[in-house]
């Protein structure tokens, strides 16, 4: 049972490049989140999706956008990359009721110089 | 709006120390969930415990409990006999039942360093 999976798990990117993130989830969760974490910030969160075609601002949202054409992933797109944005993502998905836990992907370290 | 504070930024103990990492929170609402996570040095995010705002008893699960007190909306973790596998930094996050109920928000974290 792979969970939740993110890719890729490291990205290198120049300044105003472009560049995807895949979230998949084998869990049917309704919920998917995007957090970004930063030290001594903790984790922050980007965007979310309470199902499919849906998406919602989290606290951090510029400069992102995210899609979730299908219930089982959930993208996260930089259309113009900052060095701001050199951070650690993380996906994370949970079922659809408020007292259950978000169960976490890998993370992404993602560097853009 | 819902706030979580750690304040405790780092820690260091050496091995066999009892340990434990403060929470606070703020929330509104009556009805709502804490949550620890833990994320070790590999950078995985590991659920620890989930307590709601109805069950104010203590948990123990080994050498880790915790205790929820909402007259001090206070919701502390504790590691008995610390090892160095407990080294890691630690989440507290906070989930209500209001508007915000799809998000789940964090504590800046504590970074727990056992020494031997």
């Amino acid at each position: 049972n792979a969970g939740v999976t993110q890719t890729p798990k490291f990205r290198v990117l120049k300044t105003g490049q472009s560049m995807t993130l895949l979230c998949a989830q084998d869990m049917n969760h309704e919920y998917m989140y995007w957090y970004r974490q930063d030290p001594g910030m903790g984790l922050r969160l980007i965007h979310y999706s309470v199902g499919e075609g849906t998406t919602a601002k989290g606290e951090v949202p510029d400069g992102y956008n995210v899609s979730r054409l299908k219930k089982q992933n959930f993208l996260l797109g930089l259309e113009s990359a900052a060095p701001s944005q050199t951070s650690v993502y993380f996906c994370a998905s949970s079922p659809g009721s408020y007292n259950s836990p978000l169960h976490f992907g890998n993370g992404t370290r993602l560097t853009v110089t | 709006a819902q706030k979580v504070t750690q304040a405790q930024t780092e820690i260091s103990v050496v091995e066999k120390e009892d340990v434990t990492l403060d929470c606070v929170y703020e929330t509104r609402d009556t009805t709502y969930y804490l949550f620890w996570y833990k994320q070790p040095p590999s950078g995985e995010l590991v659920f620890l415990i989930r307590r709601n705002s109805f069950d104010e008893q203590n948990e123990i699960s080994g050498r880790y409990s915790w205790n929820f007190q909402k007259s001090t909306s206070s919701f502390n973790f504790t590691i008995t006999a610390s090892q160095v596998v407990d080294s890691a930094v630690y989440f507290c996050a906070l989930r209500d039942s209001g508007a915000g109920s799809y998000q789940l928000t964090f504590g800046k974290g504590t970074k727990l360093s056992v020494i031997p």
